[in-house]
């Protein structure tokens, strides 16, 4: 059974760069997009960005700015660095992978459990 | 972006009922809209992807429906388990965008 797992320091002061690690168990992360969704409290799911196991990134415009993802297949780890943070930053952000199909269309068929960053001083 | 429209926003229903939650998207989206259930504090399931295809291991009382801009998520017999907060999702063209959620209530 497939599991992802994320990992990461929990609170993260204000302008700093929240980092974050997805560790993949049980499958091989080889072919498949990877990506980071977050869920600030009270709101609803924010896609950040998605990376191919190749290396081929994509980004939400609204965060490309401050977002870096990059994948560790040796590892079957992939990462997300959130730069200049402010509170609005602060959510429960998931892993999730994509299962490709013909045209580059993929849903999220597996998610880990989520980690909430909480930007303070 | 293409802004996805959750309706309705909270849904209360007893158990054996039949429940419907539509999806609208702001342009079409072909059929390239996936569902999701959520529970507080576990990781977001995928129960229906291609708009109607279950995926597997799902129960066959979910189900899914529609094409271009309108869609539906049908449960067509509320379990006390379908508690949760379910989302659309389109996955057609970047940004990918959800749906602000549904609460359902038991």
């Amino acid at each position: 059974q497939l599991q992802l797992q994320e990992s990461g320091p929990g609170l993260v002061r204000p302008s700093e760069t929240l980092s974050l690690t997805c560790t993949v168990s049980g499958g091989s992360i080889i072919n498949y997009y990877w990506g980071w969704i977050r869920q600030p409290p009270g709101q609803g799911l924010e896609w950040i960005g998605s990376i191919y196991s190749s290396g081929n990134t994509y980004y939400n415009p609204s965060l490309e700015s401050r977002v870096t993802i990059s994948v560790d297949t040796p590892n079957d780890q992939f990462s997300l660095k959130l730069s200049s943070v402010t509170a609005a930053d602060t959510a429960v952000y998931y892993c999730a992978r994509g299962t490709p199909i013909p045209g580059g269309y993929y849903p999220f068929d597996y998610w880990g459990q989520g980690a909430l960053v909480t930007v303070s001083s | 972006d293409i802004q996805m429209t959750q309706s309705p926003s909270t849904l209360s229903a007893s158990v054996g009922d039949r429940v419907t939650i539509t999806c609208r998207a702001s342009q079409s989206i072909g059929s390239w809209l996936a569902w999701y259930q959520h529970k507080p504090g576990k990781a977001p399931k995928l129960l229906i992807y291609k708009a109607s295809t279950l995926q597997s291991g799902v129960p066959s009382r979910f189900s899914g429906s529609g094409s271009g801009t309108e869609f539906t998520l049908t449960i067509s017999s509320l379990q006390p388990d379908d508690s949760a907060t379910y989302y659309c999702q389109q996955y057609n063209l970047y940004p990918w965008t959800f749906g602000q959620g549904t609460k359902v209530e038991i």
